[in-house]
């Protein structure tokens, strides 16, 4: 079976940066997908991570730390549109997604 | 380009009715996933579609629940005898090959009554 962790909710302040974090234990795993979602949309795909380490994409960035099994998604200067729910997902046997139950984050003027 | 297309986007159904959820691909993409996602909670697999083949149906929760991709494109996922606990967001994804990008559809909210 798996596991994948990430705090329920979040609220920061428009400009400000907030990390969301996440833990999982898997069977097959191959790399780390982050995902944005507003309300009654689809899934928006932001970062994926195979190796250890940071990957940065503009105001997102992606880390991942294999060995302990922990990934955090940063987003610097926050707008508004940034409210949504972001899903952490491992990627297993090279296709099968398990995504925990995501993180809503508010952003506050 | 054109994304992944789903329809309907709303479904409502009595309980005991058949329903046929459609999705249409990214032209060329040649992995094809369904995902359920109940409210408030991340998707869960269903099944994953190589070309025309079903190669992983684990993820569906019964018999009840029968996909397929006859000509390697678009997708039907049916529900047959609907029963209230299958109420959720049925999200369809495709990717260009197996261990790519998955990219979603918008999904179709199933309200069983």
């Amino acid at each position: 079976g798996q596991n994948i962790d990430q705090p329920t909710e979040m609220t920061a302040t428009e400009g400000a940066i907030v990390q969301i974090n996440c833990t999982y234990q898997t069977s097959g795993f191959n790399g780390l997908f982050w995902y944005q979602q507003h309300a009654g949309e689809a899934p928006t795909f932001l970062s994926y991570n195979v190796l250890d380490g940071l990957e940065e994409k503009g105001r997102f960035s992606s880390f991942l730390s294999r060995s302990k099994g922990y990934s955090y998604l940063l987003l610097k200067e926050l707008q508004m549109k940034d409210s949504a729910s972001y899903l952490c997902a491992v990627t297993r046997w090279g296709y099968k997604l398990s995504f925990g139950a995501g993180t809503t984050v508010t952003v506050r003027a | 380009g054109a994304g992944v297309s789903q329809s309907p986007r709303y479904k409502v159904a009595k309980r005991g009715q058949d329903v046929a959820l459609r999705c249409d691909p990214i032209s060329g993409h040649v992995s094809l996933f369904w995902y359920q996602q109940a409210l408030g909670q991340g998707p869960e697999f269903l099944t994953y579609f190589q070309n025309e083949a079903q190669l992983d149906k684990s993820g569906l929760p019964s018999d009840r629940f029968f996909a397929e991709r006859p000509e390697g494109s678009v997708s039907t996922l049916k529900i047959q005898r609907t029963q209230q606990e299958d109420s959720a967001v049925y999200l369809c994804a495709s990717s260009p090959k197996r261990e790519e990008t998955q990219y979603f559809g918008p999904g179709t909210r199933l309200l069983v009554l």
